[in-house]
């Protein structure tokens, strides 16, 4: 089985600054991992995905992650943010046999402020 | 393309009563999954289709919840009798092909339910 673990309930950050949002897992096999945005009164969306290869994988809206094996980690980074960027973001994780079941962590809500 | 649409958007009710949800999935989409997310949590999966067959239903309480999905299309799920811990948003998620692990999901915007 598989876990996540977002240990950053909020993050405040003011615009145009870096930001870093933290996501571990744990699994005894190889994985896939996720980065879901979710807005206010929206859907989840996704961000980005690592599947294999390169382990900095870019996303959409300027967001980017890196994932490291030895560290179970694979954190969020966006190197300036805007007020628009204000949502809940989600890390998770998906074993590589049968069928998909994404197992999310409990979310980090990013607030950017003027 | 037209998203996953999800209704009612809002609903409340009372302890005990029933409850239904309805989801219209992205059209040609081979998989549908329904989610609890609790306030505070992140979304846990309760059923998983593959056109019109169950896949994953091991974290569906069965006593009370039950979902469908008609034609391999449309799917409800349903809450009969509701209690105070059912309170929660109601996500519905498609994607396209037959539920590889690699897949996205693209979700709607969810119920949110209210029991009292």
């Amino acid at each position: 089985a598989q876990s996540v673990t977002q240990l950053d309930s909020q993050v405040p950050v003011f615009e145009e600054a870096p930001v870093e949002l933290r996501c571990n897992y744990s699994s005894s096999v190889s994985v896939y991992l996720f980065w879901y945005v979710q807005y206010p009164n929206q859907g989840l969306q996704l961000l980005l995905k690592y599947l294999s290869g390169s382990t900095l994988v870019k996303g959409i809206n300027g967001f980017e992650a890196e994932f490291n094996k030895s560290q179970t980690s694979f954190h969020l980074r966006k190197p300036s943010v805007h007020i628009s960027d204000t949502a809940e973001y989600f890390c998770a994780v998906s074993d590589r046999t049968g069928f998909q079941k994404l197992v999310f962590g409990t979310g980090t809500r990013l607030l950017v402020s003027p | 393309e037209a998203g996953v649409a999800q209704s009612p958007r809002y609903k409340i009710i009372e302890k005990r009563q029933s409850v239904a949800f309805w989801c219209n999935p992205i059209s040609g989409h081979a998989t549908l999954y329904w989610y609890q997310q609790i306030l505070g949590q992140g979304p846990k999966l309760l059923i998983q289709f593959q056109n019109n067959g169950v896949v994953d239903d091991s974290q569906l309480p069965k006593d009370r919840f039950s979902a469908e999905r008609l034609k391999g299309v449309d799917s409800t799920l349903k809450i009969q009798p509701a209690k105070l811990e059912d309170s929660a948003v109601y996500l519905c998620a498609s994607s396209p092909r037959f539920s590889r692990r690699s897949d996205t999901q693209y979700f709607g915007p969810g119920t949110r339910l209210t029991v009292l």
